[in-house]
């Protein structure tokens, strides 16, 4: 079984600072990466997504992560953040097909203060 | 990109009662759909995937004669909360994985506040 860990709860930040999530996965096989965003009482929104490829993926709204095979770990960051950007972060993991449940980490509260 | 739905957007119902939360892919066939629970400050967790046509897997610990779910067509899944009580309140999120043009992503709707009084 595969398993993600995000091990900052919360991560407090300035705007306009650079910040990095950290997300580690446990996996026997392959699998696909994603990052979503989901802001107060709303859904999940896709940020950004490794499926194969270059290992640097850019996302939405100046996110952008690096999987790293070896140390297991995708972790995201953005180069200056904004008050918007304050919202619940989840790292999800995807075995098999794309059609595959997700399974995600606890998620990682960024929060942006002035 | 790919839209999903779902409805209501909240509910508040009395104990014993049932509530029934529609998911819906807009713009593409759905032949994939999951149905998350999330508790508050707390992360997504999958309760059942659903084929249409087929019926639902659910995950384990997941009482499926409680929580129905119907993948009736190729855009519509249902879950239906039976006889629900204060501890099923909770945010319930369903995600559409597709058939063609996006099947490298699952999108997730924008999710059901279940209250239960």
């Amino acid at each position: 079984a595969q398993s993600v860990t995000q091990l900052d709860s919360q991560v407090p930040v300035f705007e306009e600072a650079p910040v990095e999530l950290r997300c580690n996965y446990s996996s026997s096989v392959s699998v696909y990466l994603f990052w979503y965003v989901q802001y107060p009482n709303q859904g999940l929104q896709l940020l950004l997504k490794y499926l194969s490829g270059s290992t640097l993926v850019k996302g939405i709204n100046g996110f952008e992560a690096e999987f790293n095979k070896s140390q297991t770990s995708f972790h995201l960051r953005k180069p200056s953040v904004h008050i918007s950007d304050t919202a619940e972060y989840f790292c999800a993991v995807q075995v098999g097909s794309t059609a595959s449940k997700l399974t995600f980490g606890t998620g990682t509260r960024l929060q942006v203060t002035l | 990109g790919a839209v999903v739905s779902q409805h209501p957007s909240w509910v508040i119902c009395k104990s014993g009662t049932s509530v029934k939360i529609e998911c819906r892919s807009l713009d593409f066939q759905a032949t994939t759909m999951f149905w998350y629970r999330q508790f508050p400050k707390q992360s997504l967790m999958l309760m059942a995937t659903s084929n249409e046509g087929s019926k639902a897997t659910y995950e384990q610990g997941v009482e499926k004669d409680k929580f129905l779910i119907n993948h009736a067509s190729l855009t519509l899944s249902t879950l239906t909360v039976t006889s629900a009580h204060p501890e099923d309140s909770s945010f319930y999120i369903c995600s559409a994985a597709g058939t063609s043009g996006s099947t490298d992503t699952q999108y997730f709707g924008p999710g059901t506040r279940l209250t239960v009084l």
